[in-house]
Order: structure tokens, then sequence, then C-alpha cells
């Protein structure tokens, strides 16, 4: 079993909806939780950190974390085209190292 | 306030050749990484420091080795080039490891022929 997972997608959104990305994660002592966007052929980019169970909103985007079902997700709020990315899920383990999921394909379509 | 810089940006080595990918950042962090990302593997980790004067290996170490010059940088060094090697190489950092989260750099792309 993979340390964090994620549906590999695509997953396929029409503009003005609402995208829903989910991860998992199996170390049950991860403290810390990030989303990152990455468009591609470019670096990944910090778009939300997440320390604390329930919801975190910045703007079209909300984090959700579920500690005991170890369940991390993002939410995007008027998904727009510019929004089609991978979006990669982190946490740190137990050896304080951050894992990454294999990042999950958005496709926002007009 | 460049964040993470890396160079070169782009590179073709033929197999056997060495080089150095450089990386600075200039957010006073402690922790540098470095990872490669190909297709299908996402990203993984090569090697890391956690502060200034110590590195250690991650997940895919073998046929790299680093240096951490001072707290700002951290190079890998390829000594024989592979074409395995191909890939997509991203130097990150963090204030501190276990807690914050990791700025990358723009990547080096490199190809080995």
């Amino acid at each position: 079993q993979k340390e964090v997972e994620q549906n590999s997608g695509p997953l396929s959104v029409p503009e003005g909806a609402i995208a829903s990305l989910n991860c998992t994660y199996s170390d049950r002592v991860s403290q810390s939780f990030f989303w990152y966007r990455q468009y591609s052929g470019k670096s990944p980019e910090l778009i939300m950190s997440i320390y604390s169970n329930g919801d975190k909103e910045d703007g079209r985007f909300t984090a959700q974390l579920n500690k005991a079902s170890q369940y991390v997700s993002l939410l995007i709020r008027d998904s727009q085209p510019s929004d089609s990315a991978t979006y990669l899920c982190a946490v740190y383990n137990a050896g304080n190292m951050l894992t990454f999921g294999g990042g999950t394909r958005l496709m926002v379509k007009p | 306030n460049a964040g993470v810089t890396q160079t070169p940006k782009f590179q073709v080595l033929k197999t056997g050749q060495s080089m150095t990918l450089q990386c600075a950042q200039d957010m006073n962090h402690n922790s540098m990484y470095w990872y490669r990302q190909d297709p299908g593997m996402g990203l993984r980790l090569i090697y890391y420091s956690a502060s200034e004067g110590t590195t250690d290996k991650g997940e895919v170490p073998n046929g790299y080795n680093v240096s951490r010059l001072n707290k700002r940088e951290f190079s890998l060094r390829l000594e024989s080039a592979a074409p395995s090697q191909t890939s997509v190489y991203f130097c990150a950092s963090t204030s501190w490891q276990g807690n914050q989260p990791q700025h990358f750099g723009d990547g080096t792309r490199l190809s080995i022929l």
C-alpha cells in the first residue's frame, strides 16, 4: 500500500462546477498536509496547507482534513479552465519526510 | 525574492558524462531536497539535507551524490550519467522539516543519450 494515494484521473468537470479531489494516507501520526498544483512542464506550486481537522478555506479553494479517516480533500469552487492541472497531495510521515501522492489530473472544460 | 533557483534549466548529456545540478535558495531555509519526477512515477526523493552540514539518502540515491555547500546551496552530481537518469529534477527547500511546506525550484530537464 502506498503511503499517500490519489486517483490519477483525469477528473473532468465543466466550467463553473465544483471539483473534488481526494487523498488518503497511511501514517496515523501525520500532522501536516499540503496540496500542490502542477501545470504541465512546470514545478509544483503550494496552494493549501492544513494541520487541523475540519475545513480551511482560501478563496475558491477549500481543504478538508479528517485524521480519524486518514483522508484529506481539496474542493475547487467555480472551476475555471485555468485550474486544469495535476494536483499533488503531500503528507509528512512519522520520519518527518514529505511523501507525495501520484497526483490527480484535473480537466476543466469550457 | 527569487525563492529556489536551479541551474541549468535544460541539459543534454551523453552516457558516461558527469555534471552537477545547482540549487540555491534565498529564504533562509534549513532543509533542502532533490527530487526526480518521471511520467507515472510521481516525485521521488533522491537526497536531502535536513540542516547545513548534513545529507541523507532518499528513496532513489543510486548514481547520485550531493553537497550542501552552505545554508543556501545544495548541489546534485551525476558522476557517470546513464539513460535511466533522464528525468526532470526538482530542488526544494523548507524552513523546518516535518512541519512546513516545501517550496520548489523551476526544475532541470535532463536528457541522457
